[in-house]
């Protein structure tokens, strides 16, 4: 089964600086990633995701992710952040092969300062 | 326009008590998605259904139960068997994915507090 790691539970950036939030997964094969944000008391919106070919993939909102096969990772960036991007963020994986469920990381709030 | 909708957005319950939480999309989409979503735990499935008349447990379905009577709607019953049950529950949807995951788009949540 898949999964899926968030390490930072809560960034902090000043708005216009850079941002990376980070993700880990565990699948045997190439998965699928998505990542999310979600406003308070919202639901979520999808970003951006990964299937196959380029491994630099980019989203809505300026944001972009990178698939890194040999760390395995899909860390999620933004040259410059802006107050509203202030939200949970989650990364999902999910697996090839017949039906198989996404599976959420634990989510990185972030918090933007002015 | 489409899109998922969910209601009440807030809803409180006594212990005991049944309550069914609504979830309707027009998007045409066959699949639908319950998760429980508690603060530092990310999404947990509840049950998901990929098509009408069927549905499948997901990782958390002990105290829940789900019908899908129509494509458009799969409403979500949180049962007294349930111990704990004050969360924010998303539904989702996406198209039926055979052989890979599909993008899932969620509703606006309905946070239940039991009382």
């Amino acid at each position: 089964a898949q999964s899926v790691t968030q390490p930072d539970i809560h960034i902090t950036v000043s708005e216009g600086a850079s941002l990376e939030l980070r993700c880990n997964y565990s699948y045997g094969a190439t998965p699928y990633l998505f990542w999310y944000v979600q406003s308070p008391g919202q639901g979520l919106q999808l970003l951006l995701k990964y299937f196959s070919g380029d491994t630099l993939v980019q989203g809505i909102k300026g944001f972009e992710a990178e698939f890194k096969r040999s760390q395995s990772s899909f860390n999620l960036r933004k040259p410059s952040v802006h107050w509203s991007d202030a939200a949970e963020y989650f990364c999902a994986v999910g697996a090839r092969g017949g039906y198989q469920k996404v599976t959420f990381g634990t989510g990185t709030k972030l918090q933007v300062i002015p | 326009d489409g899109g998922i909708t969910q209601s009440p957005k807030y809803l409180f319950r006594k212990e005991g008590q049944n309550v069914t939480l609504s979830c309707e999309q027009n998007l045409n989409h066959d699949a639908m998605y319950w998760y429980r979503q508690d603060p530092g735990q990310g999404l947990r499935l509840i049950y998901y259904s990929q098509i009408v008349n069927d549905f499948q447990k997901g990782d958390i379905a002990e105290g829940y139960s789900v019908s899908r009577e129509k494509k458009e709607s799969f409403p979500l019953t949180v049962t007294s068997a349930q111990k704990n049950p004050t969360a924010f529950y998303l539904c989702a949807s996406s198209i039926q994915g055979l052989a890979q995951p599909q993008t899932q788009y969620f509703g606006p949540g309905t946070r239940l507090t039991v009382l």
